[in-house]
């Protein structure tokens, strides 16, 4: 898997959009994006994932930039409940065998009132 | 909608004994796997498992074992507990081949 850089931390107004960067500048072209988030101490909860086009769901957005090196989540209304730890991950969509998750240097984010 | 079920939520052992965590998936997804979070640690990855088979293997101690049964529920047992054996274990469910794995409550273990 490749790996991804995010910042260790940010903070972000309640009811303004955050905005997550994620650096995979050696993510090959078989590797999607996903993004996990960790609201404190729950089991992970998945996000959303893209390989080259943007998506939207109901939780966010993702922007991958056109030589996919990088990538930004956007959740467009932060509420309270979205102060989590953030992970973005590259890897390959498989069959079951190699589908685990590597978590590491994820993004705390804080929504302030 | 269903979701992962983990049993214990909380267990407390002392040092050398074992333990057994349990996990039951949504239904009709045929893959599970085990993470182990450590305080202040981001989850790793330990086992999963497909249609009752070993999937993939990460960093699981050799006193630790898992299976999957018929039923898709998963058991992690571990034994000869040790301090550092102290973490939240979370065990994740998903389709074969899916985008999403959803993740349990976790079941916290504390080793004294």
């Amino acid at each position: 898997d490749a790996k991804t850089t995010q910042p260790t931390s940010m903070d972000c107004a309640e009811g303004r959009a955050a905005n997550l960067p994620c650096n995979h500048s050696t993510i090959s072209g078989n590797e999607y994006v996903y993004w996990y988030r960790q609201i404190h101490s729950q089991g992970p909860q998945y996000i959303i994932h893209g390989l080259k086009n943007n998506e939207t769901n109901e939780m966010a957005s993702l922007i991958i930039t056109e030589d996919r090196k990088s990538s930004t989540l956007i959740l467009p209304h932060a509420t309270l409940r979205d102060t989590a730890v953030y992970y973005c991950i590259a890897r390959r969509r498989l069959k079951a065998a190699g589908n685990k998750l590597t978590f590491g240097g994820g993004t705390r984010v804080l929504v302030k009132p | 909608a269903a979701g992962v079920i983990q049993s214990p939520r909380h267990l407390i052992k002392e040092k050398r004994e074992t333990a057994t965590l349990k996990c039951y998936p949504i239904p009709r997804h045929d893959t599970v796997y085990w993470y182990q979070q450590g305080p202040g640690q981001d989850p790793q990855f330990l086992i999963s498992f497909y249609e009752k088979m070993q999937s993939d293997k990460g960093s699981i101690p050799d006193r630790f074992s898992a299976q999957q049964f018929s039923d898709y529920h998963s058991e992690l047992n571990m034994s000869s507990l040790e301090l550092g054996d102290s973490a939240l274990y979370f065990c994740a469910s998903s389709l074969e081949g899916g985008n999403e794995q959803f993740f349990g409550p976790g079941t916290r273990l504390t080793v004294l």
